[in-house]
């Protein structure tokens, strides 16, 4: 079956300007995760959905960053004004349910660079 | 402050030797731990787990070791093959929904 799918695979921007992040789950996982990975780092979380609870967006660096996800489905991070400092791996991953031991699947990432 | 900490940034085995990576943490609250393998390109992908109640699981030649009094866990890998060559992510959590993660070991295997 389809895993998780990001796109874009890869995004070069100049610095100031605005992306957008797009992360489609597994169907029928009610959580999903973003996460950022910048180089010689673990991953770092961002923001968290589950089914219709308000997300826990504790994770954001800043208020130039923002994800929704529609429809329980797909989601979309946005960062605004981009800074060179936002150059990371973006990393989107699903579960069934929120519970801790269901696996958490990963799709294969965005890399942004920020010029 | 790293509340989970992967102290080798690289390690290099024999193909057919045993692999041994190591993870620390500091939190006395997470009960549940993750072990997680990602190649170049492709986001991680998860390989074994253990809770607290546990010190040993085993899942064919990956085993994960805990220590709970020392705040360790480690991953063996035996034999080793070329195809574990990729980088590993040990990951915690304290029950909520949220993991902590390691920043990863490189693990190369030689010929």
């Amino acid at each position: 079956g389809a895993g998780v799918s990001q796109s874009p695979s890869n995004k070069v921007t100049e610095k100031g300007k605005d992306v957008e992040l797009r992360c489609d789950p597994i169907s029928g996982h009610t959580a999903l995760y973003w996460y950022r990975q910048s180089l010689g780092q673990g991953l770092e979380f961002l923001i968290y959905f589950q089914g219709n609870s308000a997300p826990d967006k504790s994770g954001l660096p800043s208020d130039r960053f923002s994800a929704e996800r529609t429809g329980g489905s797909v989601s979309t991070l946005t960062i605004q004004r981009t800074q060179q400092e936002d150059s990371a791996v973006y990393l989107c991953a699903s579960r069934y349910s929120g519970t801790i031991t269901d696996t958490q699947y990963f799709g294969p990432g965005t890399r942004l660079t920020v010029l | 402050d790293q509340q989970v900490k992967q102290n080798s940034p690289s390690l290099s085995v024999q193909e057919g030797r045993i692999s041994i990576l190591n993870c620390d943490y500091t939190n006395s609250m997470f009960d549940y731990f993750l072990w997680y393998k990602k190649y170049p390109a492709e986001g991680p992908t998860f390989l074994i787990s253990i809770s607290s109640i546990k010190d040993k699981n085993e899942d064919g030649r990956f085993t994960v070791f805990l220590n709970k009094s020392a705040k360790h866990l480690s991953l063996h890998i035996v034999p080793s093959q070329p195809g574990d060559s990729a980088v590993y992510f040990c990951a915690a959590s304290d029950g909520d929904y949220q993991l902590i993660w390691g920043a990863g070991t490189k693990l190369i295997i030689k010929p």
